[in-house]
């Protein structure tokens, strides 16, 4: 299994305030992604990476932004966080880009704002 | 666009068979499949690709059908740990890097 953490693993916040939850990988994998994941939706794309500096928007990017300064780290950040926002966040890695490839998925944050 | 699952949840005593179906309403190219148990990650399953090449699990097998744009997972002489929650994601273009479009999942309990 490729080595995905994430932190913190949960948090909790208030309405407005910025907050930056962290993916670390230790396997050199190209592709990175954040998904969220609620209740009856599934998982939904965020934001992904395809190098370092490269980032694109994903199908609910709005109110997210995200960073890569380096190959094994990906930053998500919420600017100002809002209740919709509440929800479990799951990195995704993925060695290169070919279909024939999976995605592996790190532990979660699970993300309440009040 | 999501892809739909169905059915929404089966409950099957151990031993049993299962079929999850996902469908797509644009053309796929890869269909991907994961298990979710509760409070976890998603975990890999299978990999289907147009054109027939697949790549995954040894006791799980599945399908995909190009022509009517969806996938089914079979899951035989169900065991005590499939239990949890399978969700397809798909990919309507080649090129495997921008990230899959998952269905709302399906859930599975395995009664002993």
């Amino acid at each position: 299994d490729a080595g995905i953490t994430q932190s913190p693993r949960h948090k909790v916040t208030e309405t407005g305030t910025p907050v930056t939850l962290r993916c670390h990988q230790t396997e050199n994998h190209r592709y990175m992604y954040w998904y969220r994941q609620d209740p009856g939706h599934g998982l939904r794309l965020i934001h992904y990476s395809y190098g370092v500096k490269d980032t694109d928007k994903g199908e609910v990017s709005d109110g997210y932004s995200v960073s890569r300064s380096k190959t094994e780290d990906f930053l998500l950040t919420l600017e100002s966080a809002t209740s919709s926002q509440t929800s479990v966040y799951f990195c995704a890695t993925q060695p290169t880009a070919s279909s024939y490839n999976e995605q592996f998925f790190g532990p979660g944050t699970r993300l309440t704002v009040l | 666009q999501q892809p739909v699952q169905s059915p929404q949840a089966v409950i099957l005593r151990e031993g049993e068979d299962a079929v999850i179906n996902c469908s797509s309403s644009k053309a796929l190219y890869s269909v991907h499949w994961y298990r979710q148990k509760h409070g976890e990650a998603p975990v890999f399953l299978m990999i289907l690709l147009k054109g027939g090449e697949q790549k995954g699990h040894d006791k799980i097998s599945a399908s995909f059908n190009e022509k009517k744009q969806q996938s089914s997972l079979y899951l035989t002489a169900s065991q005590l740990s499939y239990s949890g929650t399978y969700f397809c994601g798909t990919e309507n273009s080649g090129g495997g890097a921008d990230g899959l479009t998952f269905g709302k999942g399906t859930h599975l309990i395995i009664q002993p």
